[in-house]
């Protein structure tokens, strides 16, 4: 089974910190996902990659960037924290055709004071 | 555009009772689609996937799912809910183009009655 390991499931953090959340999958998969979850709107794309080094924005990148120096490893970085990036957020990997399914992490629930 | 919706914020079921989550989506083309589920605290994990040929596809779980492209529908079913399927589910469509993100519905909350 497609392992992807978020290294962190709840984490509080202070406003104006760098946050980084670390995500790890075990498949070989190209591709790579961050998305945010929040209450009554669904799971919003960040950013994606769909190879090492390379990188896309997705539907709500302000705020954030990412890194990708390994296949395996996809981080999510927060340059300087915000209490409006209070939420849950998810990783996902997938291989790189259309057709498919892309596997999740646990989520981080991720607080901002 | 592409889009997912799903009509239904949440929905209450009695256990043993059968279940319907609507979805609809917009795409030009033929459409990649997915249900997810999530429950409480978890990550999302597939339920099935239509990618093309049976129109019925079957699941995990004892849910399967129905594409009807002239309703651009992809209604979830179940013919009897238990307790444990209280949970969120999400509709997704894949983008356009090999490596892009899956779209998602906002998703439904199901919750289940004794």
């Amino acid at each position: 089974d497609v392992k992807v390991t978020q290294s962190s499931r709840y984490l509080v953090k202070r406003t104006g910190e760098k946050v980084f959340l670390e995500c790890v999958q075990d498949m070989d998969h190209e591709n790579m996902f961050w998305y945010r979850q929040d209450p009554g709107l669904g799971l919003r794309l960040i950013y994606f990659s769909y190879d090492v080094k390379m990188k896309e924005k997705g539907d709500i990148p302000e705020g954030y960037s990412v890194s990708r120096e390994k296949k395996e490893r996809f981080s999510l970085i927060l340059e300087s924290a915000s209490t409006n990036q209070t939420s849950m957020y998810l990783c996902a990997s997938s291989p790189p055709d259309r057709y498919a399914p892309q596997h999740f992490g646990d989520g981080t629930r991720l607080s901002i004071l | 555009a592409q889009s997912v919706t799903q009509p239904d914020i949440h929905i209450t079921v009695s256990e043993g009772a059968s279940l319907e989550l609507r979805c609809n989506y917009s795409y030009g083309a033929t459409p990649y689609l997915f249900w997810y589920v999530q429950s409480p605290g978890q990550g999302l994990q597939l339920l099935l996937k239509y990618f093309s040929g049976d129109t019925l596809v079957q699941g995990i779980k004892g849910f399967e799912a129905e594409f009807k492209r002239s309703q651009s529908s992809f209604n979830l079913r179940k013919p009897s809910v238990h307790w444990s399927d209280a949970a969120e589910y999400f509709c997704a469509v894949a983008g356009n183009q090999a490596g892009t993100a899956l779209i998602f519905g906002k998703g439904t909350t199901l919750s289940v009655s004794s």
